[in-house]
């Protein structure tokens, strides 16, 4: 079985650009969720879709939003670029969201570096 | 709100020694608690869930017990090796209502041989 996977590994922008990172859940997960891994500042939550609707967001600016497509993939993406958005960004994905015991698998994240 | 506390490393341990990372939490309800870990260069794997009270969750030598109690969830393992070393995160979900996962700042192992 696959496991969640995204693209891209790396990514480079400067600042005030944009950025779209992407994730594909395991097959038949419903649930995709976004984290920021910063250095220093542990792991935080982004945004969860489930079903295609946002379910969910972290205490972060307007200026990342996404969405989840009817094959259950999702698109991260962060507009206007500071350097303080320089993370490890990983997406997880799991079973349907109704039982909260269902636990998330992570992907191997994507390294947006601001220049 | 919820929020996990797990103890600060870095820890620094000989192979074959005990290890023991402290994790305690705030929820409403009866959460889920997690621990994960992250390897070098890696994404975060699942290492073991409880879902309720009194629940164990283990796997590759790796124990913990739900203690509401004391709202704990305690790594431990009784001989690690150098392959544990990583970075060990205590998480929780749910509570009043499905939620994200809500993470601890992590405790970075390093075993030596």
């Amino acid at each position: 079985e696959a496991g969640v996977t995204q693209s891209p590994t790396h990514l480079i922008k400067t600042r005030g650009q944009q950025a779209t990172l992407r994730c594909s859940p395991i097959s038949g997960h419903t649930s995709v969720y976004w984290y920021q891994q910063a250095l220093g500042l542990g792991l935080q939550f982004l945004l969860w879709y489930d079903e295609g609707e946002e379910r969910n967001r972290g205490n972060f600016p307007p200026r990342f939003s996404g969405r989840q497509f009817p094959n259950y993939s999702s698109e991260l993406n962060v507009n206007a670029l500071e350097l303080e958005d320089s993370a490890l960004y990983l997406c997880a994905s799991s079973l349907d969201s109704g039982y909260s015991n269902q636990p998330q698998h992570f992907g191997d994240g994507t390294r947006l570096s601001i220049l | 709100g919820n929020s996990v506390t797990q103890m600060e490393g870095p820890v620094t341990l000989s192979e074959e020694a005990f290890l023991t990372i402290n994790c305690t939490y705030t929820a409403t309800g009866y959460p889920s608690l997690f621990w994960y870990v992250q390897y070098p260069g890696e994404g975060l794997q699942l290492l073991l869930k409880a879902t309720k009270a009194d629940d164990k969750g283990s796997n590759k030598g790796f124990e913990a017990t739900y203690r509401k109690e004391t709202t704990s969830f305690h790594l431990e393992k009784g001989s690690v090796q150098v392959s544990d070393s990583a970075v060990y995160f205590c998480a929780l979900s749910g509570g009043s209502g499905n939620t994200p996962l809500v993470f601890g700042k992590g405790t970075r192992l390093s075993v030596i041989a």
